[in-house]
């Protein structure tokens, strides 16, 4: 079945840590996007890439960084800079920038 | 950048009951797209309606672009239409999807 996997499902982090969540798709989706939820409000954008080996800040980018080796592939690093990362992280993709959106179903990362 | 408000914040049904959620936007928009969480987390798209009416089911929605909102319609409510549905809309210069806060919608059986 197509979709959007991402892993894991919970994760914790230490002060001073990096941490790294993990997206794939397997929909042939050139575009793809990392968002940041927390309780009760809507989503922000944190990074997206339209392309391979491309990738733009989106209007939270301070604390988080990409790579985008592959096209099936998107992951996010929680850099030790991110002073309050507990939140909900949602990966989604698009066939092209403006196209319907799909989300995969979440990492919840918290603080130890 | 785009403003995108939600309404109302909450709203309880009856099962069977019907609802209209609306979403208002401060710009032209070239994109705007209805999703459902469920409470999991889950984030189903439900609508990509820029403009016109579209339905599934018993949901609809209704884009009026030029007087910057959106609709969407719920028929025959269900107890597992509950969850957080949002809005979320791209202005026409624009290069990302502004999501607003989102309409917390319990049915109640």
């Amino acid at each position: 079945d197509g979709g959007i996997t991402q892993s894991p499902k919970y994760l914790f982090r230490k002060e001073g840590q990096n941490v790294t969540l993990s997206c794939e798709q397997n929909l042939n989706h050139d575009a793809m996007y990392w968002y940041r939820q927390d309780p009760g409000q809507g989503l922000r954008l944190i990074y997206y890439s339209q392309i391979v080996n491309d990738f733009q800040k989106g209007d939270i980018a301070e604390g988080y960084s990409v790579s985008r080796e592959k096209k099936e592939s998107f992951p996010l690093t929680v850099t030790s800079a991110q002073k309050n990362p507990t939140a909900f992280y949602l990966c989604a993709s698009s066939t092209m920038i403006r196209g319907k959106l799909f989300f995969g179903s979440g990492t919840q990362l918290s603080v130890l | 950048g785009i403003q995108v408000e939600q309404s109302p914040p909450d709203l309880i049904l009856q099962e069977g009951a019907n609802s209209t959620l609306r979403c208002n936007f401060s710009d032209s928009v070239n994109n705007l797209q209805w999703f459902h969480q469920n409470p999991w987390g889950q984030l189903i798209n439900l609508f990509y309606i820029p403009s016109g009416t579209k339905q599934n089911g018993r949901l609809s929605a209704t884009t009026v672009a030029t007087e910057r909102y959106s609709l969407l319609y719920i028929s025959s409510s269900q107890t597992t239409d509950s969850g957080v549905y949002f809005c979320a809309a791209e202005e026409t210069s624009g290069s990302r999807l502004t999501f607003g806060e989102g309409t917390q919608l319990t049915v109640n059986p």
